[in-house]
């Protein structure tokens, strides 16, 4: 069983709907948890992170973090073109991280 | 700051050829890793260093692979010999062990192909 499990998509949303991305992930002993957005052809860049369970809101985004159930989600509200990307998810373990495979998402205009 | 700098962009060769891809870590970060990112099998950790010491490379494929960090500035990621199943796009990145940091911060990449 892969450390991260996250669905590939692609996922096609209308310009302004809600986006909903998620991953689960096997490790009770994961603390923090992060958010990656990836542009075709350049690096991952650090969207969100959050430590533990909870929300954590910045302007469209809101991540969310369930323990429990080992269930981690992305929301984007109001979605806009230039959030088409490659979302990926990552947990981080003893100063290591474990990334999901990557959601793909197109906001059509 | 110029954020974590990879070189080349691109780098296409023969199978058999040696590839070194080269990385620039952020100056103050003490730790450095190296991934590989396919569509199959998509970032896969192969390596990561802590003050230039190289601390789990159970990544790393095979023995035609071999990483270095002679110094806090610069690191080396070499194949030897290449084949066409190591084509991928090849990320440095890098951050600081002090907590506060929760993130790496990727390079744009190298795109290897070999063929």
């Amino acid at each position: 069983q892969k450390e991260v499990e996250q669905d590939p998509g692609p996922l096609s949303v209308p310009e302004g709907a809600i986006v909903s991305l998620n991953c689960t992930y096997s490790n009770s002993a994961f603390q923090y948890f992060m958010w990656y957005r990836q542009y075709s052809r350049k690096g991952p860049e650090l969207l969100m992170y959050t430590y533990s369970s909870g929300n954590k809101e910045d302007g469209r985004f809101t991540a969310q973090v369930d323990k429990s159930s080992k269930y981690i989600s992305l929301f984007i509200r109001d979605s806009q073109p230039s959030d088409s990307a490659t979302y990926l998810c990552a947990m981080k373990g003893f100063n290591k991280f474990y990334f999901g495979s990557g959601t793909k998402l197109n906001v059509k205009p | 700051d110029a954020g974590v700098i990879q070189s080349p962009r691109h780098e296409v060769t023969e199978m058999g050829q040696e590839v070194t891809l080269r990385c620039k870590p952020i100056s103050g970060h003490d730790y450095l890793f190296w991934y590989r990112q396919t569509m199959m099998r998509g970032l896969e950790l192969l390596i990561y260093f802590n003050n230039n010491v190289p601390i789990d490379d159970s990544g790393m494929p095979e023995d035609r692979f071999s990483a270095k960090m002679p110094n806090a500035s610069f690191s080396t990621l070499k194949i030897q010999p290449s084949e066409p199943r190591d084509s991928a796009v090849y990320f440095c990145a890098s951050n600081t062990g002090d907590g506060k940091n929760y993130g790496y911060t990727f390079g744009s990449g190298t795109r290897l192909t070999v063929v």
